[in-house]
């Protein structure tokens, strides 16, 4: 079945630890984006890519760093420059160009900082 | 300024009644794109339904529908005979065209409404 993997689902740092969430699709989808969520409120945009090689800060960048060497993979990584990195941190994907296109989600990873 | 607004923080409603779930949004592009989804305790989201700008009918999906109000730039959820599996929080999100392009941008999500079904 095609969707979205987002691996792990639960993990705990320390301050100062450099962490990476995975996500993986398997949709064929050339955008992915990740959000942010805490506690109560609403998905705010790290970061999104359109495009192989490519990829756009989203509304909260800071503190967070992304890669997109392959069509399948956003990986994300938390770095100690995030000063409140504890929040659940969830994974879309879409296809491309129409203001349409459905986002498909991952099952989210919950970061917390000890 | 909030491009989604949803004033709701939590919302009751009986089993088998219907229910309506608030969103404004502000956007100054004639083009865009509106969507709902569903967040359940364990966090996945899901995609409820989808209404574009340019769309004469109020899209349905299932017990689904949206009361698409353009010149009030609203767009409420509308949710028909409740069920128990149906509470969970309830997200209003837009797709905006981007500056100056025909593509389209980033989803930008409301705050959410978390919503109760009581047997």
């Amino acid at each position: 079945d095609g969707g979205i993997t987002q691996s792990p689902k639960y993990l705990f740092r320390k301050e100062g630890q450099n962490v990476t969430l995975s996500c993986e699709q398997n949709l064929n989808h050339d955008a992915m984006y990740w959000y942010r969520q805490d506690p109560g409120q609403g998905l705010r945009l790290i970061y999104y890519s359109q495009i192989v090689n490519d990829f756009q800060k989203g509304d909260i960048a800071e503190g967070y760093s992304v890669s997109r060497e392959k069509k399948e993979s956003f990986p994300l990584t938390v770095t100690s420059a995030q000063k409140n990195p504890t929040a659940f941190y969830l994974c879309a994907s879409s296809t491309s160009g129409g203001g349409a296109n459905v986002l498909t989600f991952g099952a989210g990873s919950r970061l917390t900082v000890l | 300024a909030q491009k989604i607004t949803q004033t709701q923080p939590g919302m009751f409603v009986q089993e088998k009644e219907a229910v309506t779930l608030d969103c404004t949004y502000d956007t100054s592009d004639p083009s865009y794109g509106l969507f709902w989804y569903k967040q359940p305790s364990s966090g996945e989201m899901i995609f409820l339904i989808y209404q574009g700008s340019y769309d004469q009918q109020n899209a349905t999906e299932g017990r689904y529908s949206l009361n698409f109000q353009k010149a009030r730039k609203s767009a409420n959820l509308v949710i028909s005979a409740s069920q128990l599996g149906d509470s969970a929080m309830y997200f209003c999100a837009m797709r905006e065209r981007r500056a100056g392009g025909t593509s389209y941008g980033k989803l930008t999500f409301g705050q959410g409404t978390i919503l109760t079904v009581h047997p």
